[in-house]
């Protein structure tokens, strides 16, 4: 059974750091790209990375570009998301999400974490 | 950047037919899926590359994809299928993943 579970969350100021991991079982974790999806409280779904199964292949949202680093540890079966620089637009719950396929691109997210809650406030 | 454009709710009465469209510019050139969340919860799988099914999905969901316009369509609804629903392509021309904004489905 495949198995996300993310970590990390919680309360940042703006401005600060913040680093979610999200854990995965139950698949073979280097076959598969992984991507980090998020969403504001009471809005839509927001695409912010992902990276290939064998982690030399990463693309952005443009809204995070710069500011999150996606990376993965193959040997650990884990998926880091570094948050820097944090705005109170980046408030959302974030969700470790596992790819169809090892590449990034056309194909979907087949399983979903149950996210964890960042909130960037004073 | 490209854009998929839900429209923000749909209704239906139980039994009869849902049609949730996803627009985007010659979006049927692109793989579509579509994703269903229910409050709460995290989002579910329900349609890939336009047309296919996961194990575990119903047959009343179904999928299209033609010109500029993706269709998922929900027949015989239930209850149980009121939740947002989300169209999602990929973007080759800036390797990025699109979600649509959503569309929130009641059953009357």
């Amino acid at each position: 059974e495949v198995q996300l579970l993310e970590s990390g969350g919680g309360l940042v100021q703006p401005g600060g750091s913040l680093r979610l991991s999200c854990a995965a079982s139950g698949f073979t974790f280097s076959s598969y790209a992984m991507s980090w999806v998020r969403q504001a409280p009471g809005k839509g779904l927001e695409w912010v990375s992902v990276i290939s199964g064998s982690g030399d292949t990463t693309y952005y949202a443009d809204s995070v570009k710069g500011r999150f680093t996606i990376s993965r540890d193959n040997s650990k079966n884990t998926l880091d998301l570094q948050m820097n620089s944090l705005r109170a637009e980046d408030t959302a719950v974030y969700y470790c999400a596992k790819d169809e396929l090892t590449a990034p691109g056309t194909n979907p997210v087949d399983y979903w974490g149950q996210g964890t809650l960042v909130t960037v406030s004073s | 950047s490209y854009v998929l454009t839900q429209p923000p709710s749909v209704s239906v009465a139980p039994e009869k037919t849902a049609r949730i469209t996803c627009g985007g510019n010659n979006i049927g050139s692109k793989s579509v899926h579509w994703y269903q969340q229910k409050p709460g919860q995290a989002p579910v799988l329900v349609i890939y590359y336009d047309r296919d099914r996961p194990s575990g999905i119903p047959e009343r969901f179904s999928g299209s994809n033609s010109g500029n316009t993706a269709t998922l369509t929900i027949s015989r609804v239930e209850a149980g299928d009121e939740a947002d629903y989300y169209c999602q392509v990929w973007d080759s021309s800036t390797d990025h993943v699109v979600f649509g904004g959503g569309t929130k489905l009641t059953v009357l």
